[in-house]
């Protein structure tokens, strides 16, 4: 089974820190994704990664960056936090199937508070 | 720009109930299209796959139909159970060349014992 793994459930940091969220995939994916996922939003998309060292900007980039320096780990950095950053943040990897088909894993979950 | 609704937002059943959920889409030219199940505070579970040369896929007491050229798919839930109680969500892949999914907001089911 595809294991998706984000380094911290729940979080708590102050206005202005600089935050690490980090996400692990054991499946050898190509694509990973670092969404948000806020009440009446829905998901929405931050950053994805295609290759390592690759990354291409999501539907909401502002305030966020990204590393991936190794195929399995995919990291999404707040340079500086702020209150609106509060949220559930997830993420995600896929590679394509045999049928050519993209089916995509999800991590648990980081519950990030701002204060 | 692709858009994906599902109605209703929230749905409730009593148990042993039949039951389907309905996801539509603007744009017919999907690649795939996954339902996933979330509980509260949790990750999305991937729960069905269907490819778009498919019409349907089936897993358990789940399964989810397509119909690319209307825009639409359903997942039925036969035999609904209190730990059936999730919301469910449908995500379309637009195709080749793009890695991104669009998400509709979820239908969330509770399914009274």
């Amino acid at each position: 089974d595809v294991k998706v793994t984000q380094s911290s459930r729940y979080l708590v940091k102050r206005t202005g820190e600089k935050v690490f969220l980090e996400c692990v995939q054991d499946m050898d994916h190509e694509n990973m994704f670092w969404y948000r996922q806020d009440p009446g939003l829905g998901l929405r998309l931050i950053y994805f990664s295609y290759d390592v060292k690759m990354k291409e900007k999501g539907d909401i980039p502002e305030g966020y960056s990204v590393s991936r320096e190794k195929k399995e780990r995919f990291s999404l950095i707040l340079e500086s936090a702020s209150t609106n950053q509060t949220s559930m943040y997830l993420c995600a990897s896929s590679s394509p199937t045999s049928g050519g088909a993209y089916e995509q894993y999800f991590g648990p979950g980081t519950r990030l508070t701002v204060t | 720009k692709q858009e994906v609704t599902q109605i209703p937002a929230a749905l409730s059943v009593p148990e042993g109930e039949n039951l389907v959920l309905n996801c539509s889409f603007t744009d017919s030219a999907i690649y795939n299209l996954q339902w996933f199940r979330q509980d509260p505070g949790k990750g999305l579970t991937s729960l069905l796959l269907i490819q778009s040369s498919q019409r349907e896929q089936t897993s358990g007491r789940l399964n989810a139909s397509l119909d690319k050229s209307s825009g639409r798919s359903t997942l039925y839930i036969a035999a609904s159970q209190p730990g059936d109680s999730a919301t469910y969500l449908c995500a379309v892949h637009p195709g080749a060349g793009s890695y991104q999914l669009t998400f509709g907001k979820g239908t969330k089911l509770s399914v009274i014992p």
